[in-house]
């Protein structure tokens, strides 16, 4: 099993839709994690952290699944401008660097 | 405050040159990672530092890589020589180290192409 895990889409979604993304991890033992947004020919940017069951933040939720290992961001109210592609985040195993995942591509349409 | 800065932005060179990739991490960050990312294999950590000790580099794919950490403001990645399949993008990233996992910041990434 990968480290971790995503969809990779595209999801295309109209304007104001809500949509969420799922990414599975096999580290059990992780105590952090993140979600990046990437737009296109840029750097990874941090969107969000999650620490403990789940984390909101506006319009993104991001929710925290430990026993089924999976962390899920939702976003409600979809724009335009959240087109871009979402990375999934874990901890490495056995060292103080991050897995990132290979990405969800959205599509917002209008 | 500033973010991590990285240069050259961009870099065309011809394949068996040397290429020298430069990062200057957050002010206060303990961490420095380099990454690597491409179309096929996405992002890749290549090497990672802490209080400027390279702790691992098991990602460097071969000696022609390599990378040094002379103070807690600046790094370096050199390829030498270069080879047309290190073209991608080049990222620096840097993090603080206390307690939990902290998230990454990342530099906008040097765009490289090897003809």
């Amino acid at each position: 099993r990968k480290e971790v895990e995503q969809d990779p889409g595209p999801f295309n979604v109209p304007e104001g839709a809500t949509v969420a993304f799922n990414c599975t991890y096999s580290n059990s033992a992780s105590q952090s994690f993140f979600w990046y947004r990437q737009d296109c020919r840029k750097e990874p940017k941090l969107l969000m952290s999650v620490y403990s069951s789940g984390n909101e933040d506006g319009r993104f939720t991001a929710q925290l699944n430990r026993a089924s290992q999976y962390i899920s961001l939702l976003i409600r109210d979809s724009k335009l401008s959240d087109s871009a592609t979402y990375l999934c985040v874990v901890p490495d195993t056995g060292r103080r660097a991050l897995t990132f995942g290979s990405g969800t591509r959205l599509q917002v349409q209008p | 405050d500033a973010g991590v800065i990285q240069s050259p932005r961009h870099e065309v060179t011809e394949m068996g040159q040397e290429v020298t990739l430069r990062c200057k991490p957050i002010s206060g960050h303990d961490y420095l990672f380099w990454y690597r990312q491409t179309m096929m294999r996405g992002l890749e950590l290549l090497i990672y530092f802490n209080n400027n000790v390279p702790i691992d580099d098991s990602g460097m794919p071969e000696d022609r890589f390599s990378a040094k950490m002379p103070n807690a403001s600046f790094s370096t990645l050199k390829i030498q020589p270069s080879e047309p399949r290190d073209s991608a993008v080049y990222f620096c990233a840097s993090s603080l180290g206390r307690g939990r996992v902290q998230p990454q910041h990342f530099g906008d990434g040097t765009r490289l192409s090897i003809l």
